[in-house]
């Protein structure tokens, strides 16, 4: 069984500051990750996905991934209230034209308070 | 609009009933997948299909039944043998890009709440 681990949280942080989620994989030939963020109630969407070494940034989101670690992380700069949701981070070891599943670990809460 | 629509968004299960969550994809995609997930908790695999005809288990089969006659359809039925089904039932599809790779994207429903009467 693949596992995906996440910081168990919850996490709380004040506005305007850096939210760091963590997530761990333990199948070493997984290939693309990815984070989701979830509201209360609602289904995932997807805010980052990253297939390379290194880092990817997309306005105040940032996605690092180091897979020799076997570690991926999202960054929230300048953290505002309405960044308050469950972000899911979920790995996939299929490639090519595989349209494979997806492991999704439990979720981390992260609340931002004003 | 293009889109992944679940339906019904609430269901009510009497005892020893077969329940049917209903999705449908007009995105062309070519891969479907049914999770389950219960409070507090991440996604559960069901069921997915990466072709027409043809579907593979996930982690918490039991209990469920899938078919895919149709590339946008993949209903999900909720057996008598499921006794605790109570939780909410996502959706997601997924494709390939134009150059035939799979980056293995998966977009979501709104979701089917099921509740047990």
């Amino acid at each position: 069984q693949k596992e995906v681990e996440q910081n168990s949280g919850p996490l709380s942080v004040p506005e305007g500051a850096i939210a760091s989620l963590n997530c761990t994989y333990s199948d070493r030939v997984s290939q693309s990750f990815f984070w989701y963020r979830q509201y209360s109630g609602k289904s995932p969407e997807l805010i980052m996905s990253i297939y390379s070494n290194g880092d990817k940034e997309d306005g105040r989101f940032t996605a690092q991934l180091n897979k020799a670690s076997q570690y991926v992380s999202l960054l929230i700069r300048d953290s505002q209230p309405s960044d308050s949701a469950t972000y899911l981070c979920a790995v996939t070891a299929d490639r090519g034209s595989t349209l494979g599943r997806l492991y999704f670990g439990r979720g981390t809460q992260l609340t931002v308070w004003p | 609009d293009g889109g992944i629509t679940q339906s019904p968004k609430y269901l009510f299960r009497k005892e020893g009933q077969n329940v049917t969550l209903s999705c449908e994809q007009n995105l062309n995609h070519d891969a479907m997948y049914w999770y389950r997930q219960d409070p507090g908790q991440g996604l559960r695999l069901i069921y997915y299909s990466q072709i027409v005809n043809d579907f593979q288990k996930g982690d918490i089969a039991e209990g469920y039944s899938v078919s895919r006659e149709k590339k946008e359809s993949f209903p999900l039925t909720v057996t008598s043998a499921q006794k605790n089904p109570t939780a909410f039932y996502l959706c997601a599809s997924s494709t390939r890009t134009s150059g035939g790779l799979a980056k293995n994207i998966q977009y979501f429903g709104a979701g089917t709440r099921l509740s047990v009467l």
